[in-house]
């Protein structure tokens, strides 16, 4: 069975102070790892996809890595706006098999 | 605002009540998803439509029953639901092995 495993559950960080998401993932076949950002009442917003290991997104404060166990999100120098769930999820199956997520990282970024 | 648009916002719903997500989308995906999402719990995947047909089913009770009309709409229909069913309930589309877009998603609470 697909396992994705996301540390740490929550996360407080002063803003300005940079830190990683980890997202460990045990799959049968990777079709690719995608990170989402989620905000409260709100649906995931999309960041990132990674297919391969080695491979690195960058998009304003956030860059996504990929290993061939896990995964990082690092934040640059976080802004309060940053605060958010952040999810990962993977896809193992066909083009339209849906995603399986982890539980997510619950981040806070103080002024 | 996203590109995939979720009706009602809100739905309040007695247990033998009969009522209907609605979830549409104009960029052309042929592959609609409804996710189930608990509070503080990742989203979890309830269906998949593949070009207007049913391709996934993980074991979702039959009081919860989804229809694709067209390529463009997505319904989930509902009936003699439990409180526990409560949930925030998330559409999505994508292309192909591709990342879903979700929508802002239909806060259900049921009575």
């Amino acid at each position: 069975e697909d396992q994705v495993t996301q540390s740490p559950e929550a996360l407080r960080l002063q803003e300005g102070e940079s830190s990683s998401l980890n997202c460990s993932y045990t799959v049968s076949g990777l079709r690719g790892l995608f990170w989402y950002r989620q905000d409260p009442g709100k649906g995931p917003e999309f960041l990132f996809t990674l297919y391969s290991a080695g491979e690195e997104k960058e998009k304003e404060r956030l860059k996504a890595t990929l290993t061939k166990k896990e995964s990082f999100l690092h934040i640059t120098a976080p802004k309060p706006e940053d605060s958010a769930t952040y999810l990962c999820a993977v896809r193992t199956g066909g083009g339209a098999d849906g995603l399986t997520f982890g539980k997510g990282t619950h981040l806070i970024i103080q002024p | 605002d996203t590109e995939v648009t979720q009706t009602p916002k809100h739905l309040v719903m007695g247990m033998t009540n009969k009522k209907s997500l609605k979830c549409e989308q104009h960029m052309g995906h042929r592959a609609m998803y409804w996710y189930k999402q608990k509070a503080k719990k990742p989203p979890e995947l309830m269906f998949v439509y593949s070009y207007e047909k049913l391709s996934i089913n993980e074991s979702v009770p039959s009081r919860f029953s989804p229809e694709c009309p067209n390529s463009s709409l997505l319904n989930l229909h509902l009936h003699a639901l439990q409180p526990e069913d409560s949930a925030l309930y998330l559409c999505a589309s994508s292309p192909p092995y591709s990342p879903l877009h979700f929508g802002n998603g239909t806060r259900l609470t049921v009575t």
